[in-house]
C-alpha cells in the first residue's frame, strides 16, 4: 500500500464555497499529480508538479489551483465551488526516473450542491 | 501524441477461467506501458509495467501482460480468475512528448468475475 494520503474522503458542500483538498505523501517523491475522474471513469490530468515551487496545468482545463511549498504536500483549492466540480479527485506521486510508476491516494469524492 | 485504447467497457469471466483485458497503444518511439487496477472507492494501484526486455511482463496478484510490437498491443492476462479480481482496470502509456512525461490513461475496462 502506497504512503499517500488524501483528506477528506468525501465532501458535500454548497455552491460558492471555497474548499481545499489535501494530499500528502511520505515517500519523498519529486513528482506529484492531480487527476479528475468523471462518472464515466475516465481519468484527466488537471495539475502536476516537478517539485517544490513547481506547478503546471494539465490536459483538462480546471478552475482549481495547486501549490507545492513542501515536497510532501500538494493541496488543491477551489475558490468558488460549482456543481460542475462534482467529481472524484485523485492525487498521485512518483519518482522522477523514467518508468517510475505512480502511487495513488484513495481519492476525494466531491459533491457540490 | 501518445495514447492507449481499451476497446471493451466490460469483460465478464467465470471464476477459474483465464481472463484477458485488451489494450492497444499509439506512440512515437519506444513505449512505456502500464496497467493499474482500481477497486471500489479506492485509488489506482500499480500492477505492472513494460519498458524494455521480455515481451511477457509479470506483475502483482498473478497478473501478466504481453507486449506485442507488431500488433501495438499490451493485453493484461491471468491464467485463472478470482472473484476478488473484479475491479476497474486501466492501461496507460508514458507521454514522452512532454518534458514531464505524464501518464495518459485509457478509458478503463470493468472486469466482472462470477462465482
Amino acid at each position: 500500500e502506497a504512503d499517500i494520503y488524501q483528506t477528506p474522503r468525501y465532501l458535500v458542500i454548497g455552491t460558492g464555497k471555497k474548499i481545499t483538498l489535501e494530499c500528502s505523501q511520505t515517500m519523498g517523491h519529486d513528482k506529484m499529480y492531480w487527476y479528475q475522474q468523471d462518472p464515466g471513469m475516465e481519468l484527466h490530468l488537471i495539475h502536476y508538479s516537478y517539485g517544490v515551487n513547481s506547478t503546471e496545468k494539465g490536459d483538462l482545463s480546471s478552475e482549481s489551483t495547486v501549490s507545492r511549498i513542501r515536497t510532501e504536500h500538494f493541496p488543491l483549492t477551489l475558490e468558488s465551488a460549482r456543481p460542475s466540480h462534482t467529481s472524484q479527485y485523485l492525487c498521485a506521486s512518483s519518482h522522477r526516473e523514467y518508468g517510475s510508476p505512480l502511487h495513488f491516494g484513495n481519492g476525494t469524492r466531491l459533491t457540490v450542491t | 501524441a501518445q495514447s492507449v485504447a481499451q476497446p471493451e467497457d466490460q469483460v465478464n469471466v467465470a471464476e477459474g477461467n483465464p481472463l484477458t483485458v485488451k489494450c492497444t497503444y499509439s506512440v512515437s518511439g519506444n513505449p512505456y506501458l502500464f496497467w493499474y487496477v482500481q477497486y471500489p472507492n479506492r485509488g489506482l494501484q500499480f500492477l505492472l509495467k513494460y519498458i524494455t526486455g521480455d515481451n511477457l511482463v509479470k506483475g502483482s496478484y498473478g497478473f501478466e501482460a504481453e507486449f506485442n510490437k507488431s500488433q501495438t498491443s499490451f493485453h493484461l492476462k491471468k491464467p485463472s480468475a478470482l472473484v476478488s479480481d473484479s475491479a476497474l482496470y486501466f492501461c496507460a502509456v508514458r507521454d514522452i512528448d512532454t518534458g514531464f512525461q505524464k501518464l495518459v490513461f485509457g478509458t478503463g475496462t470493468r472486469l466482472l468475475v462470477s462465482p
